[in-house]
């Protein structure tokens, strides 16, 4: 268990549609990123917050966006949803490197996205 | 820009054989340097990493790995492949962003080992 926590675990939902995944960083990380992974694309890196502010956006579709909150949790959502959306959505977490030297980001479980 | 170039997207081996899956990467300042695994319907899972105190880093279920600046290169070992190393493996590196404190992870598109008995 990486103690990072992504809920909901599959979703299935219709073209058009929005949803919100939800993603509980390790205690005490500051850092959260959003990654997608699908079988033609890899795992391409989304967006990254840091302490509730963004600092990075990967290939991030206009679609899609993410916040971070004051207790650390980030949302992601992603709106008018299409065919090609559906993917694997992993929410990573890492320590501030300042205090620790540590730059690794532990993963959590994914939420699988099905479009339909 | 850094990036991961991992060679084989598949790789099959016996039961018993070495495994060893390349990376290299680019990167114009001491990489930090990752290997990760990731299990059927499961997550990333962190193998092992390099942080330039030593070469030679070992890592969970007797993988090791070996920082080869001239290279730019950080192969993945293990001596005796079992069942259960089944899995995608993914090379990373790790790219300072702007700002204090944090990091990016650029990924390799992943070697999906396959392990025959």
């Amino acid at each position: 268990d990486s103690g990072v926590t992504q809920t909901p675990k599959h979703l299935i939902t219709a073209t058009g549609q929005r949803v919100t995944l939800r993603c509980s960083p390790r205690s005490g990380d500051l850092s959260v990123y959003w990654y997608q992974q699908s079988l033609d694309q890899g795992l391409q890196f989304l967006i990254q917050y840091y302490n509730g502010e963004e600092r990075a956006k990967g290939n991030i579709l206009e679609r899609f966006s993410a916040q971070q909150f004051p207790d650390l949790h980030s949302e992601l959502n992603l709106s008018s949803l299409e065919l090609g959306d559906s993917a694997l959505y992993f929410c990573a977490s890492s320590e501030d490197v300042r205090t620790t030297g540590n730059t690794e980001a532990f993963f959590g479980q994914g939420t699988r996205l099905t479009v339909v | 820009a850094q990036s991961v170039t991992q060679l084989g997207s598949h790789v099959s081996v016996s039961e018993g054989a070495l495994v060893l899956l390349r990376c290299n990467y680019s990167s114009s300042v001491p990489p930090y340097l990752f290997w990760y695994v990731q299990y059927p319907n499961q997550g990333l899972q962190l193998l092992l990493k390099y942080t330039s105190a030593a070469t030679l880093v070992k890592g969970i279920n007797g993988f090791e790995a070996e920082f080869k600046k001239s290279e730019t290169s950080f192969h993945l070992t293990k001596p005796s492949a079992h069942m259960s190393d089944a899995a995608e493996y993914f090379c990373a590196v790790s790219e300072r962003l702007r700002g204090a404190g944090s990091y990016q992870l650029t990924f390799g598109k992943g070697t999906k080992l396959s392990v025959i008995p």
